[in-house]
């Protein structure tokens, strides 16, 4: 069984552009939600999708979005980068349905702003 | 909203000795209570997992149990090893709220020979 899989791994950005990462998440798994992690601020959560909608959001600027598409697959866009936003992004995966809310987390997009 | 502190690591303790730590929580309703584990250069995994009050989860040797009456969810482990070395995240999913998980700081362990 395929684990949650995010691309690109690492990357590098200058202030002011945008970066878009993508997740895909375990088959059948239809939550996919989305955490920035740094060594300051520990795991936050950035925003939750299930079946194509944003159900979650945390408290994050609109320069941060995301969407789901039909096959459950995520991206997540951070657009007019600052130097704050380096940070692991984590995506994780889960059956979104009631009852206790198991994630599984891919590996992270680690992302470098300059 | 929901809120979960963890004791401020790092920790720092030799093979076979005994490790505890600290969790509490803050929720409304009946939350599910977790922890989990990531190790260097790797994203989280689940290590246990307590659905409801006084439930005990446990995995590899590691321990926790549900304790409502002091909103806690303390990890134990009675030996550790060099292996269990990585950064250990209290978390927990509302029964008010699917979807969102709310995470502790997470506490750093380093276990040495």
């Amino acid at each position: 069984k395929a684990g949650v899989t995010q691309t690109p791994r690492y990357l590098i950005k200058t202030r002011g552009q945008q970066v878009t990462l993508s997740c895909s998440p375990i088959s059948g798994h239809r939550s996919v939600s989305w955490y920035q992690q740094t060594p300051g601020q520990g795991l936050q959560f950035l925003f939750e999708y299930f079946s194509e909608t944003q159900r979650n959001k945390g408290n994050f600027p609109g320069r941060f979005s995301g969407r789901q598409f039909s096959n459950s697959r995520s991206e997540m866009n951070v657009s007019t980068l600052e130097l704050g936003d380096s940070a692991l992004y984590l995506c994780a995966s889960s059956q979104g349905g009631s009852g206790a809310n198991v994630l599984t987390f891919g590996a992270g997009s680690r992302l470098t702003v300059l | 909203g929901d809120s979960v502190t963890q004791m401020e690591g790092p920790v720092t303790l030799s093979e076979e000795a005994f490790l505890t730590i600290n969790c509490t929580y803050t929720a409304t309703g009946y939350p599910s209570l977790f922890w989990y584990v990531q190790y260097p250069g790797e994203g989280l995994q689940l290590l246990l997992k307590a659905t409801k009050a006084d439930d005990k989860g446990s995995n590899k040797g590691f321990e926790a149990t549900y304790r409502k009456e002091t909103t806690s969810f303390h990890l134990e482990k009675g030996s550790v090893q060099v292996s269990d070395s990585a950064v250990y995240f209290c978390a927990l999913s509302g029964s008010t709220n699917a979807g969102k998980s709310t995470f502790g700081d997470g506490t750093t362990l380093t276990v040495k020979p």
